[in-house]
Formats: structure tokens, C-alpha cells, sequence
């Protein structure tokens, strides 16, 4: 059974910094892409950052690029994004969602079947 | 970036009903590059269909997308008391990856 599970939200101050993690089991993790969507208090889904399986191959929203950093420990089945320079817009549920459809461990493709529970980031002062 | 809007925002049906939700791209995404997404309040999203027509795992016949381009459809034959939930549909032809609004399914 494939299981996602996200860990490391919480309060911070505007401009602080969070480590989100998502450990994984139930597939093959080194070969899967694997995405980070949130979803902002009553709001609808936006995608954030992905990464490809060997971790080569790296994307981002315009929204968090230069202040997020997605990775990856295939040795631990384990993503992060390491997220700074937080802002109160950052506010969300985050996901981790995994690609079903990426060619290869290299590739990213986007479509994600299966979603973790989500951990809720909140940014306020 | 390509950016999805969806209609209606909200759509007002009863059991047994036909529903039928569309998703318009800003620009031209092909046709395999499209997929739609079923979220319950408190829950994570589920993936419906993907590659604009393909059914995911375990998904029900009564769901079915089509479309090319820059319009798509998701319909949902005779809705059952547990579709009634919020859809989005998502592009993956170009980074970055977008969703649309959302449309809300709710019991007339």
C-alpha cells in the first residue's frame, strides 16, 4: 500500500524558516517524481515544487523560487522542502503527491495518484 | 505559465443527475496532458483522470473526461450521494504545473 506521510509543520514568523518532510513507502521511491502542492485556508490547490527521481531535476512555482528548496534521500525514502524568507501568503496545507506517470527516474510529469494527509504551514507574527 | 478556469464555480444538481464541468486553458495544452482530481472537505485530493480520458485505479465508469486543446470536460453520468465534492482539473504539458479554481459539486 502506498503511504505518504507528511511531517514538520507549525507557527512561524514572517521571514523564519520550516523543513518539511514527507517519508514515503509502498512503491519504489527512487524511481518515482514526486511533487509538493498546498492548498492555502479555503482556497484551491497550487502546485509547488517537484522533483524527479534520481533528485537531477528540480522545479519550482515562481511564487517560491529562491526561497524554497525541494530534495530528496533515496536512501531514506524521504522528501523535503526546506522552505525561508517565509511569508503570511505561504500559509497552506502542504502536500506531497506522488507522479504516476513519469517515463523514467529522471523525468518529471505532473500527474499526481497518490497524496499524503497534508501538514498545515502557518506563517503569522 | 498556462492558467486552467473552470465552470461553473458552482454546480447545483441532485442525485441521479448528469453533471458535466469544464476547464478552460489559457493556451493550448495538447491532448495527454490533462487531468481532473475529486477533493472531499477534510481530505487530500483523489486523482480521477488523467492523460484528458484515462480513468485512474479504481475510479467508476461513470466518470469520463474529454477534450483537446484548450477545452475540457469532465462529466460524471448520474451522480451518487458521494460525488458531491469539489473537482480540479491540472495541466502537466508545461512547467509550471497549474490548477484550476475549482468547481463545487453540491446537492441541490
Amino acid at each position: 500500500e502506498v503511504q505518504l506521510l507528511e511531517s514538520g509543520g507549525g507557527l512561524e514568523q514572517p521571514g523564519g524558516s520550516l523543513r518539511l518532510s514527507c517519508a514515503a513507502s509502498g512503491f519504489t521511491f527512487s524511481t518515482s517524481a514526486i511533487s509538493w502542492v498546498r492548498q492555502a485556508p479555503g482556497k484551491g490547490l497550487e502546485w509547488v515544487s517537484a522533483i524527479s527521481g534520481t533528485g537531477y531535476n528540480t522545479y519550482y512555482a515562481d511564487s517560491v523560487k529562491g526561497r524554497f528548496t525541494i530534495s530528496r534521500d533515496n536512501s531514506k525514502n524521504t522528501l523535503f522542502l526546506q522552505m525561508s524568507s517565509l511569508r503570511a501568503e505561504d500559509t497552506a496545507v502542504y502536500y506531497c503527491a506522488k507522479d504516476g506517470q513519469s517515463p523514467d527516474a529522471r523525468m518529471v510529469r505532473g500527474v499526481f495518484d497518490y497524496w499524503g494527509q497534508g501538514t498545515l504551514v502557518t506563517v503569522s507574527s | 505559465e498556462v492558467e486552467l478556469t473552470q465552470s461553473p464555480a458552482t454546480l447545483s444538481l441532485s442525485p441521479g443527475d448528469r453533471a458535466t464541468l469544464f476547464c478552460r486553458a489559457s493556451q493550448s495544452v495538447g491532448g495527454s496532458y490533462f487531468s481532473w482530481y475529486q477533493q472531499k472537505p477534510g481530505q487530500a485530493p483523489r486523482l480521477l483522470i488523467y492523460a484528458t480520458s484515462i480513468r485512474a485505479t479504481g475510479v467508476p465508469a461513470r466518470f469520463s473526461g474529454s477534450g483537446s486543446g484548450t477545452d475540457f470536460t469532465l462529466t460524471i453520468s448520474s451522480l451518487q450521494p458521494e460525488d458531491f465534492a469539489v473537482y480540479y482539473c491540472q495541466q502537466d504539458y508545461s512547467f509550471p504545473l497549474t490548477f484550476g479554481g475549482g468547481t463545487k459539486v453540491e446537492i441541490k
